[in-house]
């Protein structure tokens, strides 16, 4: 079946030091990857996606690059910002299961100055 | 920008009513979903649905049912709230056919049953 895995927060950073969230995935077919992030008080926001192997997706100086050969979808930033504390989910999409999507648990973010 | 709107953003019930959440999505979109979130659990699918009038259990349906008579407005409802069931209510809708976009989300509806 299709899963998302994440590393389990709460992760606590430095303003200007650098971002790792590791997610990894089983799936059945060939999904498509998304970063979500959640700010508090609020719905879930698309980040970025990836929709087939090698794909960058990038967005607000964050990446992640998927990773067929590890399945994995690990989300990095070079300098986090105050404002970037929040939950980050990992998600992915199979087509052989129409649009549903498999969210992994969250990671929260909390960036101290 | 696709907007999806829920239509409370803070409720609070008693144990036993039946309570309505509505979502409402101005694109057009053709399949619209319900998750609840809990600390530690991530994001749970209740139901589900892929056009007006049609519905799909989630993994955890238990205690809702779903109503979809028009195509832009998805509502879950609690038949008997319980304690149990205080939660973040998440609603989300796509466009069908394109399975490489992203779902779509409301604001969420923050539920407390006492």
């Amino acid at each position: 079946g299709n899963s998302v895995t994440q590393m389990e927060g709460p992760v606590t950073l430095s303003e200007e030091a650098f971002l790792t969230i590791n997610c990894t995935y089983t799936a059945t077919g060939y999904p498509s990857l998304f970063w979500y992030v959640q700010y508090p008080g609020e719905g879930l926001q698309l980040l970025l996606k990836a929709t087939k192997a090698d794909d960058k997706g990038s967005n607000k100086g964050f990446e992640a690059t998927y990773r067929k050969e590890t399945t994995s979808f690990h989300l990095e930033k070079g300098s986090v910002q105050v404002s970037d504390s929040a939950v980050y989910f990992c998600a992915l999409s199979d087509p052989n299961t129409g649009n549903q999507f498999y969210f992994g648990t969250g990671t929260s973010l909390t960036v101290i100055p | 920008d696709v907007k999806v709107t829920q239509s409370s953003r803070y409720l609070v019930k008693r144990t036993g009513e039946k309570v309505f959440l509505e979502c409402v999505q101005d694109m057009d979109h053709e399949n619209m979903f319900w998750y609840r979130q809990d600390p530690g659990l991530g994001l749970r699918l209740i139901y589900f649905s892929y056009d007006v009038k049609m519905k799909e259990k989630g993994d955890i349906p238990e205690g809702y049912s779903v109503s979809r008579e028009k195509k832009e407005r998805f509502s879950l409802i609690l038949e008997s709230a319980s304690t149990n069931q205080t939660s973040m209510y998440l609603c989300a809708s796509i466009a069908g056919g394109d399975l490489h976009q992203p779902q779509h989300f409301g604001d969420g509806t923050r539920l407390s049953i006492l």
